[in-house]
């Protein structure tokens, strides 16, 4: 089946830096990209919409300065998070929808794990 | 509005034996629902999918139901495992133009032995 991918699977970083987070498609083409934040003990948080060659579209409360996305090629998008302080810290998880006349069928990363210290 | 609610909120078995989880949903245009599996740290597993017309879907160990008239669905799981101990995410797609994913809180499912 679709494969996704993301890199790094964790990441600890100092207050104040940026860290970049890879999601790519690896057998199939993806317009579209999804970004989710995991709190503990809670479900996937859609934050934004990662459309390629165009700009990402943010959910309500998600600072699109702080959470910078880029989807350049079809099979690549990235999420940075810039300035990252501890209430950064998260599970972060990617995915990718392969559409369908008959369905849609969502495919995960593997997440990312983001502490920063 | 769009909502999907599960129940329990956890749940802890006794490996070998089989539990039912589940989902109720309140979306609008349907499209389809899905069960994933995610164990603790990892991204979430499709387990099934299905749409309007499906009833019932089979993966192995897991069995899924949808009733669309009361907008329910069920995931059993027979014989249950160790591996089987992680959270049980039910997902509705909202059959519009944008192809939203309505999430449900999930099921943490612990399998003792």
């Amino acid at each position: 089946g679709a494969v996704v991918s993301q890199h790094p699977s964790w990441v600890i970083c100092k207050s104040g830096t940026s860290v970049k987070i890879e999601c790519r498609s690896l057998d199939f083409q993806a317009t579209t990209m999804f970004w989710y934040r995991q709190f503990p003990k809670q479900s996937l948080m859609l934050m934004a919409t990662s459309n390629e060659g165009s700009k990402a579209t943010y959910e309500q409360g998600v600072e699109k300065d702080k959470f910078l996305i880029n989807h350049a090629s079809l099979t690549l998008s990235t999420l940075t998070v810039t300035s990252a302080h501890p209430e950064d810290s998260s599970f972060y998880i990617c995915s990718a929808t392969i559409y369908s006349q008959l369905n849609t069928e969502a495919f995960f990363g593997q997440g990312t794990r983001l502490t920063v210290v | 509005k769009n909502q999907v609610e599960q129940s329990p909120q956890s749940l802890i078995i006794l490996e070998g034996k089989n539990c039912t989880l589940q989902c109720n949903y309140t979306v609008s245009p349907f499209s389809n629902l899905r069960w994933y599996k995610q164990d603790t740290g990892r991204g979430p597993v499709s387990l099934t999918i299905m749409t309007f017309s499906e009833n019932t879907k089979s993966n192995g160990r897991y069995t899924a139901t949808l009733d669309a008239d009361t907008k329910q669905s069920s995931l059993h799981i027979t014989a249950s495992q160790l591996s089987d101990s992680a959270s049980y995410i039910c997902v509705v797609s909202a059959g519009d133009s944008n192809y939203q994913l309505i999430w449900g809180a999930g099921t943490k499912l612990i399998i003792k032995p």
